[in-house]
């Protein structure tokens, strides 16, 4: 059964940094495509990265520059690196596992506050 | 850049059919797929590829894309299926603002 389990949301400074964690099971990670997808309050789905089975990236516009994914395939772990965290980055963030052009596995999310 | 526009809201009585739009140019062309998204829980994909159905989703939900609108249709509506519904396209990957389905 796949599952994802993400961690290291919390309240964080504006300017400040945070690493977000996602622990997967049943698959491996450095076969898949990995995303982080987040909802600010109030807000609809924000797809923020995605890190390619081959290793390459995506970032959306929004954090270009200032997050960064990457994946520890021996523990099958993916992790996003915010820095110069803004108030507009406040939002839950889910780990997500794409099939090919769709998410079809979703972890439960965790909140991130930036406090102004 | 690429934009999916989608309406706010969408209200139906039970039993009705809802039908949520997603626009966006020429997105006939590409391939969209839908999400259910419940407060407080982890979206849920119930069409991928325009109109293919993941298993354990009704068939009351189905798909089509064709010129610039996707739609995705939920027919006899029922309290349960009230959520959240986002359309999303690859390349870059990217979702619609989201729907909000009111059932009466």
């Amino acid at each position: 059964e796949v599952q994802l389990v993400e961690s290291g949301g919390g309240l964080v400074q504006r300017g400040g940094s945070l690493r977000l964690s996602c622990a997967a099971s049943g698959f491996s990670v450095s076969s898949s495509y990995m995303s982080w997808v987040r909802q600010a309050p109030g807000k609809g789905l924000d797809w923020v990265s995605l890190i390619y089975s081959g290793g390459g990236t995506y970032y959306a516009d929004s954090v270009k520059g200032r997050f960064t994914t990457s994946r520890d395939n021996l523990n099958n772990m993916v992790f996003l690196q915010m820095n110069s965290l803004r108030a507009e980055d406040t939002a839950v963030y889910y780990c997500a596992r794409a099939e090919l052009e769709y998410i079809d596995s979703w972890g439960q999310g965790t909140l991130v506050t930036v406090s102004s | 850049s690429y934009v999916l526009t989608q309406p706010p809201s969408v209200s139906v009585a039970p039993g009705q059919t809802a039908t949520i739009t997603c626009g966006g140019d020429n997105i006939g062309r590409k391939t969209v797929h839908w999400y259910q998204h419940k407060a407080g829980q982890a979206p849920v994909l119930v069409v991928y590829d325009d109109k293919a159905r993941p298993s354990g989703i009704p068939e009351r939900f189905s798909g089509s894309n064709f010129g610039n609108t996707a739609t995705l249709t939920i027919n006899r509506v029922e309290a349960g299926d009230e959520a959240g519904y986002f359309c999303q396209v690859w390349d870059p990957p990217l979702f619609g603002g989201g729907t909000e389905l009111t059932v009466l």
